[in-house]
């Protein structure tokens, strides 16, 4: 049972363009809620992180929106890079170490 | 500052021989996480770690599955009498105590043949 649902399960977007990963979950004792950056042959990295005290965190192109109320959060990669072509991943945890992870969206950019 | 290192790489075992991988963590980091990651599918949480203590094994197969984080040397996930179901890729992460940033190894890809 995918504890996390993540859309869409790819992407393609232009150079300079903006990319939106969109995540949404069911269970409300999630206090912790990261996005990882996975490139072939390697292990995820952690890109940004949010807790749900604050509606919206920018690092950076990458910003991550949280929507407490609707159970959903949000990356958008704002003037997309050809680097930027990973898998990215959202995830939630109730306790700091046991992630629940999203399927995963394949991101393109094409330059 | 070497990252977490896991050994080896690749991995290819017939059914039912037995595969161990390996995870070294971060200098200073005393907690080690296990996830699992099927083909076209994100990461499941398998076990939680600390030295010589299994913390959290709820993601862990009842069966043939195990792990260890001895008080001296790597963790060590083992897999007795593999099967073609457990081919995937798995990735091992450390963290000073939970609640600050787990860094990820780049994995062992397991094939069973």
């Amino acid at each position: 049972q995918q504890q996390v649902k993540q859309s869409p399960q790819s992407l393609i977007v232009q150079k300079g363009g903006i990319s939106i990963i969109n995540c949404a979950y069911e269970n409300t004792a999630f206090d912790y809620f990261p996005w990882y950056q996975q490139f072939p042959g390697k292990g995820p990295a952690l890109l940004i992180a949010i807790r749900p005290d604050v509606s919206e965190k920018k690092e950076g192109r990458f910003t991550i929106s949280f929507n407490k109320s609707a159970k959903q959060f949000s990356l958008h990669i704002m003037d997309s890079q050809p680097g930027d072509s990973a898998t990215y991943f959202c995830a939630a945890s109730p306790n700091d170490y046991k992630l629940s992870f999203g399927a995963g969206t394949t991101v393109t950019v094409r330059a | 500052n070497a990252g977490v290192m896991q050994n080896p790489r690749h991995l290819v075992r017939r059914r039912g021989q037995e595969a161990r991988l390996r995870c070294s963590p971060m200098k200073g980091h005393s907690h080690v996480y296990w996830y699992r990651q099927l083909p076209e599918e994100g990461l499941k949480f398998m076990v939680y770690l600390q030295k010589e203590n299994i913390i959290d094994e709820s993601g862990m197969p009842k069966e043939r599955f195990s792990a260890e984080f001895p008080k001296e040397g790597p963790s060590i996930l083992r897999i007795q009498q593999v099967v073609r179901g457990d081919s995937a890729a798995y990735f091992c992460a450390s963290s000073p105590p939970p609640g600050t940033e787990a860094f990820f190894g780049q994995g062992t890809r397991l094939t069973v043949v």
